[in-house]
């Protein structure tokens, strides 16, 4: 059964204070590892699809990058409009989608 | 990007009533659409996959009669939550991919509660 885990559960940051949060997964043919980001209320947003390890990839202050056991989302000077959860999914051989429980990141001003 | 659009954003209804959602790519051809839940502070979890013009596949432990998927065209599929009841209550998501294309785009939710 595919699993993905995140850590933390929670991230609190002051603005500026670069950090990373973690996706540990274990899937029987990744096609790809999804970042994305959930405001409340709202659907998940794409940020970044992952295909190999040694892959990464930015977009503004947020940089995600993959191993075979795990990715990484690095969130470089965050900004109070950073605040967000975000999530990690595995895509296995049947397209499907399997979701870690997300990190939810406050960042103050 | 692609857009995906749900309707309607929020609903409530008493219990035993069916409520029926839609999800619509605006700007593609969506050949499968999947529908998730997601209860408070926890994360996405797939309900079924559905295939344009064939019958949908439910992940195990969600009922198929309680909670019946349409897929008739490539731009719309319909959850309709039948003789809904408080444990109902939850934000349900919808997603849609392209043939080849691995990206999954999602539709804002839809928020129901049932009385």
């Amino acid at each position: 059964e595919d699993q993905v885990t995140q850590s933390p559960e929670a991230l609190r940051l002051q603005e500026g204070e670069s950090s990373s949060l973690n996706c540990s997964y274990t899937v029987s043919g990744l096609r790809g590892l999804f970042w994305y980001r959930q405001d409340p209320g709202k659907g998940p947003e794409f940020l970044f699809t992952l295909y190999s390890a040694g892959e990464e990839k930015e977009k503004e202050r947020l940089k995600a990058t993959l191993t075979k056991k795990e990715s990484f989302l690095h969130i470089t000077a965050p900004k109070p409009e950073d605040s967000a959860t975000y999530l990690c999914a595995v895509q296995a051989t049947d397209y499907k989608l399997s979701f870690g429980a997300g990190t939810t990141v406050t960042v103050r001003a | 990007g692609a857009v995906v659009s749900q309707h309607p954003s929020w609903v409530i209804c008493k219990s035993g009533t069916s409520v029926k959602i839609e999800c619509r790519s605006l700007d593609f051809q969506a050949t499968t659409m999947f529908w998730y839940r997601q209860f408070p502070k926890q994360s996405l979890m797939l309900m079924a996959t559905s295939n344009e013009g064939s019958k949908a596949t439910y992940e195990q432990g969600v009922e198929k009669d309680k909670f019946l998927i349409n897929h008739a065209s490539l731009t719309l599929s319909t959850l309709t939550v039948t003789s809904a009841h408080p444990e109902d209550s939850s934000f349900y998501i919808c997603s849609a991919g392209t043939s080849g294309i691995n990206e999954q785009f999602f539709g804002p939710g839809t928020r129901l509660t049932v009385l």
